[in-house]
């Protein structure tokens, strides 16, 4: 069974930085693209990351460029969101998603974040 | 970057009604058009892959067609457990992205 487990959410003042991991269990984690997606407080989806199998290639939404960073460690199943200089507008639950057929088809549960002094 | 607009944004159904939501990309997307649906406090699931495909275990009700820039998924009976927010996500580019949601509410 595919499960992708958060971790690392929680409270930030403006300015700091928190890293986010995706443990992945279920499946050969090397074989498959990832990608964060997130949700403000009552809004909608918005893609943040992508991640090539072997981390050669990374893509970000405009919003997050220069700010965030995305890695992982195939030998340890896992996904790492690096977000620096936190802005409110990044308060958010942060979803970590495999790589489908050019979609995400399978979810984390999600790992709230929220940026407040 | 590619825009995504969904429409309508909400809409009230019956049980048993036949559900149709619009997603118009803002360009030619290739047919790599997404549908999502979310339940409150869950993750997203996906449903419809590459504009017509279903996921494994997705209920055959729901079905995804069209081309180009406009894009359509159908509920064709709705049932209790459908009612939920859609999303609509295209892949064709670089920077994917979410249409704004669909809120299928209850009659």
């Amino acid at each position: 069974e595919v499960q992708l487990v958060e971790s690392g959410g929680g409270l930030v003042q403006p300015g700091g930085s928190l890293r986010l991991s995706c443990a992945a269990s279920g499946f050969t984690f090397s074989t498959y693209w990832m990608g964060w997606v997130r949700q403000a407080p009552g809004k909608g989806l918005e893609w943040v990351a992508n991640i090539k199998k072997d981390g050669s290639d990374k893509q970000f939404v405009d919003s997050v460029k220069g700010r965030f960073t995305v890695s992982r460690d195939n030998t340890k199943n896992s996904l790492y969101l690096q977000m620096n200089s936190l802005r409110a507008e990044d308060t958010a639950v942060y979803y970590c998603a495999r790589h489908g057929t050019w979609s995400f088809n399978y979810w984390g549960q999600g790992a709230l974040v929220t940026v407040s002094s | 970057d590619i825009q995504m607009t969904q429409s309508p944004s909400s809409l009230s159904a019956s049980v048993g009604d036949r559900v149709t939501i619009t997603c118009r990309a803002s360009q030619t997307i290739n047919n790599y058009l997404n549908w999502y649906q979310q339940k409150p406090g869950k993750a997203p699931k996906l449903l419809i892959y590459s504009t017509s495909s279903l996921q494994s275990g997705v209920p055959s009700r729901f079905s995804g067609s069209g081309s180009g820039t406009d894009f359509t998924l159908t509920i064709s009976s709705l049932q209790p457990e459908d009612f939920a927010t859609y999303y609509c996500q295209q892949s064709d580019s670089i920077a994917w992205r979410f249409g704004q949601g669909t809120k299928v509410e209850i009659k």
